[in-house]
């Protein structure tokens, strides 16, 4: 199946900082989402983008499809952007219908 | 309300006895979706269903039973549970599965075997 890989794992930013996220995939997708974890366990769809760029706010995500990775953005972080964030794919194949495969995740913590 | 909404949030049982939990989405989503949540493991997704009726197994489907009489519900019973069973649920929907349509998820249900 398709392999989901985050980067970094862990992530200490100060507030106000901007910080990166990254997720690299090993094959083909028809369907990219960006998920944020809060400490409350809730799982918030921050971006569908299984390609191209997007924007809401302080965050933005961009998908390079043909070179299977994506990026997010976190910029002027904030405490309350802490958590742990998910990128997570489905393959373009039909194989096992229709699975998200789920990265191992980023855990972001912001400190003030 | 509208949405995907999970129950319980929280649920403590003893080992072997059947546990069910519920999912209920007020969309007339067609694909629905359970997942666990375990430390080491991410989210495995346990079984799916396209429409009323139809159900397939995911990742980690033993010790687990689903049904979807409805379109709106997807409940997932743990018939004999297990130490080994303690997750954090997700369950989720779709419009699709193809390209353009995104997954929701529910709050998720918080669940220990003793």
């Amino acid at each position: 199946g398709i392999q989901v890989e985050q980067s970094p794992p862990d992530l200490i930013l100060q507030e106000g900082a901007n910080s990166t996220l990254r997720c690299n995939f090993s094959d083909s997708v028809n369907n990219l989402q960006w998920f944020h974890q809060n400490p409350w366990g809730q799982l918030i769809n921050l971006f569908y983008i299984p390609s191209g760029t997007k924007q809401n706010g302080r965050l933005s995500a961009t998908t390079v499809a043909t070179e299977r990775y994506s990026l997010l953005y976190i910029s002027s972080s904030q405490t309350t952007d802490s958590g742990v964030y998910f990128c997570a794919v489905r393959g373009g194949d039909t194989g096992t219908a229709s699975k998200l495969t789920f990265g191992t995740g980023t855990r972001l913590q912001v400190m003030l | 309300d509208a949405g995907i909404t999970q129950s319980p949030r929280y649920k403590i049982t003893e080992t072997g006895r059947q546990v069910t939990l519920m999912c209920h989405q007020t969309w007339s989503h067609s694909y629905m979706f359970w997942y666990r949540q375990d430390l080491g493991h991410g989210l495995r997704l346990i079984y799916y269903s396209a429409a009323a009726d139809i159900t397939d197994k995911g990742e980690v489907p033993d010790g687990y039973v689903v049904s979807r009489s409805k379109t709106e519900n997807f409940p997932l019973t743990l018939e004999s549970a297990t130490r080994s069973q303690t997750s954090v649920y997700f369950c989720a929907s779709s419009p699709r599965t193809g390209r353009g349509y995104g997954y929701t998820f529910g709050s998720g249900t918080r669940l220990t075997v003793v």
